[in-house]
């Protein structure tokens, strides 16, 4: 049984370009969460969603960050007009019900020159 | 969810047990104590959870205490690959909630 899958591993964006970082989650899973990895700190949660919808947002930063787990296909962070200080990994997680064990992904290591 | 506590570091000679405490004084009765690890570069891995009583699974084992307000997660015979950071945190049951990683203790394994 696979394992939550992210890609790309790594990402190498300009500042004022877009970031799509992919995640497919575990099989049967159908809740995802994106968690972000600023250097020398822990991981911060920003956003859960469960097919189509958005259950908690409240970790995303107001503006430039979207996420979306469409009915077909991978969920996706997307970050519109990079900033340096958006360079961190990006995990994400899943699982088969919103109250059981989160399964990560190796997560998307993004740099911004 | 309720606040957790540990210590910075520390290690363990390989072979040994591992006992990482963490102090979880706030914790609800409806809250589960979780530990996740996370091995340099990779993402976090998953151990074990429980609510009051006692848990063991093929990576590890869980003691809560009886009052809920601290654990120990023991990792029975420490290699070198169980070198990480250890996130104990707490979180409610049958939400659908996040997870809120503190700091985590640094487990070093000695040869």
């Amino acid at each position: 049984n696979a394992g939550v899958m992210q890609n790309p591993r790594h990402l190498v964006r300009r500042r004022g370009q877009e970031a799509r970082l992919r995640c497919s989650p575990m099989k049967g899973h159908s809740h995802v969460y994106w968690y972000r990895q600023l250097p020398e700190e822990g991981l911060k949660f920003m956003v859960y969603l469960q097919k189509e919808n958005i259950i908690d947002e409240s970790g995303m930063p107001k503006e430039r960050f979207s996420a979306e787990f469409p009915k077909e296909g991978p969920s996706i962070l997307r970050i519109q007009q990079v900033v340096r200080g958006d360079s961190a990994a990006y995990f994400c997680a899943s699982s088969p019900k919103g109250e059981q064990p989160q399964h990560f992904g190796d997560g998307t290591r993004l740099s911004i020159l | 969810d309720a606040k957790t506590t540990q210590p910075t570091s520390m290690d363990c000679a390989e072979g040994r047990a591992a006992n990482l405490p963490c102090n979880h004084s706030t914790i609800s009765g409806n809250e589960y104590v979780y530990w996740y690890r996370q091995i340099h570069s990779q993402g976090p891995q998953y151990i074990i959870h429980g609510l009051k009583n006692n848990e063991t699974n093929e990576m590890a084992s869980l003691i809560i205490t009886e009052d809920r307000k601290s654990s120990t997660l023991i990792l029975p015979h420490a290699t070198l690959r169980d070198t990480a950071v250890y996130y104990c945190i707490v979180r409610v049951t049958g939400a659908n909630s996040k997870l809120t990683f503190g700091k985590g203790i640094t487990l070093s394994v000695r040869p």
